[in-house]
C-alpha cells in the first residue's frame, strides 16, 4: 500500500507570493491533518479535514487555509508568505477523525525569500 | 503546563538499551505515541499506547505508561547506528496530536 505522498517536495518562493501544498493520504484513509515543523517551534498543528469538511484548526492566521476533495487529497494554501512561514510542511492521514494512528509523508519543504 | 516536555538530546553507546523520556499534561489523553524523524524525511510512526494500558512492547520497543505522574518512556534495546533519529512523544489532546519538541538519539561507537 502506498504512503502518503506530498507535492512538491520543496518549493522557493518569496515574500507576497502565495503558495499551494498538496498531499494525497493513504488509500482509504478520510481524514488528513498539516502540521508546520520549525526549528524554534517544533511540530504545530494547522488543522485537519474529514469527509471534505474542516473539522478541528491550530491557532493560524487566516492566510494559512486548506481543503479536501471527494477523493480524500487535501491542499493547503499560504497566502501573502512571510519569511516566518519557512519551515517543513508535513500531512499526516488516518482512517478515522480526530487523534488517532496518523501516518506522516516526507513534507514539503517551503523556503521563502 | 502546557507543553508536551522531553529531554533534547541522548548520547548512548551502540548495543546498549536507551530510553528516552517524556512527561505529557492532559490526564484524559486517549492515546500516546512516539514517532521517530530522521533527516530529510517526515515521521515515521513507531509506536502508540492506550491510556488505559502500562505497557506495550513491540521487539526492540518498550512504552512505559505512568498516568499518575503523566510520564512515557521509550526504551529501544540494543541501540543500532540506525536508529540514530529525533524521537517525538505526542499526546492526543481536544481531537489534536500534540508533539513534543523532540529528543535527538545520538550513538556513540
Amino acid at each position: 500500500k502506498a504512503g502518503v505522498t506530498q507535492t512538491p517536495r520543496y518549493l522557493i518562493k518569496t515574500r507576497g507570493q502565495q503558495v499551494t501544498l498538496s498531499c494525497s493520504p493513504i488509500s482509504g484513509h478520510r481524514s488528513v491533518s498539516w502540521y508546520q515543523q520549525t526549528p524554534g517551534q517544533g511540530l504545530q498543528f494547522l488543522f485537519e479535514y474529514f469527509s471534505e469538511t474542516q473539522r478541528n484548526k491550530g491557532n493560524f492566521p487566516g492566510r494559512f487555509s486548506g481543503r479536501q476533495f471527494s477523493n480524500s487529497r487535501s491542499e493547503m494554501n499560504v497566502s501573502t508568505l512571510e519569511l516566518g512561514d519557512s519551515a517543513l510542511y508535513l500531512c499526516a492521514s488516518s482512517k478515522g477523525q480526530g487523534a488517532y494512528e496518523q501516518y506522516f509523508g516526507p513534507g514539503t519543504r517551503l523556503t521563502v525569500t | 503546563g502546557e507543553d508536551v516536555e522531553q529531554s533534547l538530546f541522548l548520547s548512548v553507546r551502540e548495543g546498549d538499551s536507551s530510553v528516552i523520556n517524556c512527561t505529557y499534561t492532559d490526564s484524559s489523553s486517549t492515546y500516546l505515541y512516539w514517532y521517530k524523524q530522521e533527516p530529510g524525511a517526515g515521521l515515521q510512526l513507531l509506536t502508540y499506547i492506550f491510556s488505559n494500558m502500562d505497557m506495550k512492547q513491540d521487539q526492540r520497543l518498550t512504552v512505559l505508561l505512568n498516568k499518575k505522574d503523566k510520564h512515557l518512556s521509550l526504551r529501544i534495546a540494543d541501540t543500532q547506528t540506525g536508529d540514530s533519529a529525533i524521537y517525538f512523544c505526542a499526546e492526543s489532546r481536544d481531537d489534536k496530536i500534540i508533539f513534543g519538541k523532540g529528543t535527538r538519539l545520538h550513538i556513540l561507537p
